[in-house]
């Protein structure tokens, strides 16, 4: 089974704060996705990492994907109320009836405090 | 104009109660989702349906049927409610299924009460 563990599932930082979370697997995937949840709303992408080491910036965001394509980190720096969310990291799996399909890890739940 | 819209935002029924949510996407998209999301705010893919294929998830219970009357539509229909039905039930579409799944767009959920 494809899993994929986020941390912390909580964060709760002042903000001007700088924070990582993490999303790590056993599993090899293709590609990985960041998407960020707002209360109320469905996720929205933020970013699709493809190659192993790539690392993309979305403003005050870096995304990074593992060398061996098995894991990944956001940075935030200067962190603002804005920020805050759940932050989910996404995967599409290759088994059974599920090949192709995005699964999800269970998300860090970030609050930026003013 | 809403990319993926769903309706209605909030259901409260009783235990045994057969309820429908439908789903719509104007994004010309061929493949749709319903994907489940409980109260540890875990999201869960419950099926795919991908130009008239539909991919069954092994672990969804055959109380739960999804119909597609055409490519921009995916209604998920439930039968026999329980209280562990009880969720935000999220519609969504892709340009493409595959190993490069590109960005879902989300609906903005169905939050599922059953008592």
């Amino acid at each position: 089974t494809q899993l994929l563990e986020q941390s912390p599932q909580f964060l709760s930082i002042q903000e001007g704060e700088n924070l990582t979370v993490y999303c790590n697997s056993s599993s090899v995937f293709s590609s990985l996705q960041w998407y960020r949840q707002e209360p109320g709303e469905g996720p929205v992408l933020l970013v699709t990492v493809v190659t192993g080491g790539e690392v993309k910036k979305l403003k005050r965001l870096t995304f990074q994907f593992g060398d061996a394509r098995k894991d990944s980190s956001l940075h935030i720096t200067a962190a603002q109320p804005g920020d805050t969310g759940l932050y989910l990291c996404a995967a599409p799996v290759n088994y059974g009836g599920s090949q192709g399909n995005l699964i999800f890890g269970k998300g860090t739940k970030l609050s930026v405090k003013p | 104009d809403t990319a993926v819209s769903q309706t209605p935002k909030y259901l409260v029924t009783q235990m045994g109660n057969d309820k429908s949510i439908k789903c719509e996407q104007n994004l010309g998209h061929d493949t749709m989702y319903w994907y489940k999301q409980d109260s540890k705010k875990f999201l869960k893919i419950m099926f795919s349906y991908n130009n008239k294929e539909l991919i069954i998830n092994e672990t969804v219970p055959n109380r739960f049927s999804p119909k597609s009357p055409d490519k921009a539509h995916l209604n998920l229909h439930i039968n026999s409610l329980e209280l562990g039905d009880s969720a935000v039930y999220f519609c969504a579409s892709s340009l493409q299924r595959g190993a490069r799944t590109g960005e879902l767009f989300f609906g903005e959920g169905s939050r599922l009460t059953v008592l």
